[in-house]
């Protein structure tokens, strides 16, 4: 069965810091990948989708996420913490139309 | 406006009533679905619909009721609701293709008293 792991409910990082927010996944099929963010009593928003045409992946807001095959992961990275990000990110993977599988989710803090 | 919307975005219902959440969406995407977000558990599939009369059971069903008449509407419904069932309930769409980007409603805060 399809899962995702997300390492650390809640992750908080100085305004300026990087930021570094893990995604683990088990599939027995190549996976689709996708990152996803929700801001304060918003529903979920695109952050970046893993395609097959390469490993490292470039979102919005300058989020991006490498996807590492032999370590089953695909974490999200942002070189520079702003405090705009704070948010709750979801990692999800899709492994057929109708079966998207959300990991719990991190919720991320910047501190000032 | 083009987008997917959702309500009522709040609803504060008493145990064992039945209450609908709406889901209407202007794209006429294939694929509808209900999710719920609960602290540490993340988004929980409900229910997810293929097309118009076409529905079928997610993760965490149980005491929910979907139907999908017209392709842009995608009501859920709880029987005889619960106050296990209170959570955000989050509708989706996609186009259905695989690895598309899913759209989402606001949410709506429903609360079991």
């Amino acid at each position: 069965a399809q899962s995702v792991t997300q390492l650390g409910s809640h992750v908080s990082v100085s305004e300026g810091a990087l930021v570094l927010l893990r995604c683990n996944y088990s599939s027995s099929v190549p996976p689709y990948l996708f990152w996803y963010v929700q801001y304060p009593n918003q529903g979920l928003q695109l952050l970046l989708k893993y395609t097959s045409a390469a490993t490292l992946v470039k979102g919005i807001n300058g989020f991006e996420a490498e996807f590492k095959k032999s370590e089953t992961s695909f974490h999200l990275t942002k070189p520079s913490a702003h405090m705009s990000d704070a948010a709750e990110y979801f990692c999800a993977v899709e492994t057929s139309y109708d079966k998207v599988i959300f990991g719990p989710g991190t919720s991320l803090s910047v501190i000032p | 406006d083009a987008g997917i919307t959702q309500s009522p975005r709040y609803k504060i219902t008493e145990t064992g009533r039945q209450v609908t959440l709406m889901c209407h969406q202007t794209w006429s995407h294939s694929y509808m679905f209900w999710y719920r977000q609960d602290l540490g558990h993340g988004l929980r599939l409900i229910y997810y619909s293929a097309a118009a009369d076409i529905t079928d059971k997610g993760e965490v069903p149980d005491g929910y009721v979907v139907s999908r008449s017209k392709t842009e509407n995608f009501p859920l419904t709880l029987e005889s609701a619960t106050r296990s069932q209170t959570s955000v309930y989050f509708c989706a769409s996609t186009s259905g293709a695989l690895n598309t980007e899913a759209f989402f409603g606001q949410g709506t805060r429903l609360t079991v008293v």
